[in-house]
């Protein structure tokens, strides 16, 4: 079982619609949560992070963790043909120095 | 501020040159981090410097040599590479190493060895 496991995609959702991007982790002893975009070709980008249960709303993007059911997830409203990316899920908790990645989400959002 | 700077942007060597990427931030981040990103996969942790110590080194090959000159700064010594490493190169930076502290990372050095 990998340590942090999202579903490749591509995620395909129509421009103006909810993405909902999820990600799950195996290690109970993560804190923080982090998602990153990355447009082919570039380095990644931080979209947001999340320490607590529940929501944290920035703008159209909303995490939500949930610990118990080792969950979090990233939902972005009104999708744009701009948001289309790469979505990275990371890790990390105390006592660990770097983050462990998922493998990623590819986005597509159609015109 | 939250840059991380990096160049070259791409690099192109042979087997046998010896190069070397830079990497700098100017956030008072003490933590710094080389990752090794290949296409279609997430970025692999190479080195993470803490205090300007190495503090990680995830079993890279010694072709591959870091440096921290001073914690705004973070070197990578490249040396007779082969063609397989071949990637993007990220520096991240953090405030001091925590394992719950946020990333930021560079725009990347894009390496070709031929």
């Amino acid at each position: 079982q990998k340590e942090v496991e999202q579903n490749s995609g591509p995620l395909s959702v129509p421009e103006g619609a909810i993405a909902s991007l999820n990600c799950t982790y195996s290690d109970r002893g993560s804190q923080s949560f982090f998602w990153y975009r990355q447009y082919s070709g570039k380095s990644p980008e931080l979209i947001m992070f999340i320490y607590s249960n529940g929501d944290k709303e920035d703008g159209r993007f909303t995490a939500q963790l949930n610990k118990a059911s080792q969950y979090v997830s990233l939902l972005i409203r009104d999708s744009q043909p701009s948001d289309s990316a790469t979505y990275l899920c990371a890790v990390n908790g105390m006592g660990r120095r770097a983050l462990t990645f998922g493998s990623g989400t590819r986005l597509q959002v159609q015109p | 501020d939250t840059e991380v700077t990096q160049t070259p942007k791409h690099l192109v060597m042979g087997m046998t040159n010896k190069k070397s990427l830079k990497c700098e931030q100017h956030m008072g981040h003490r933590a710094m981090y080389w990752y090794k990103q290949k296409a279609k996969k997430p970025p692999e942790l190479m080195f993470v410097y803490s205090y300007e110590k190495l503090s990680i080194n995830e079993s890279v090959p010694s072709r591959f040599s870091p440096e921290c000159p001073n914690s705004s700064l973070l070197n990578l010594h490249l040396h007779a590479l082969q063609p397989e490493d071949s990637a993007l190169y990220l520096c991240a930076s953090s405030l001091e190493g925590q394992g719950t502290e946020t990333q930021y990372f560079g725009p990347g050095t894009r390496l070709l060895v031929l």
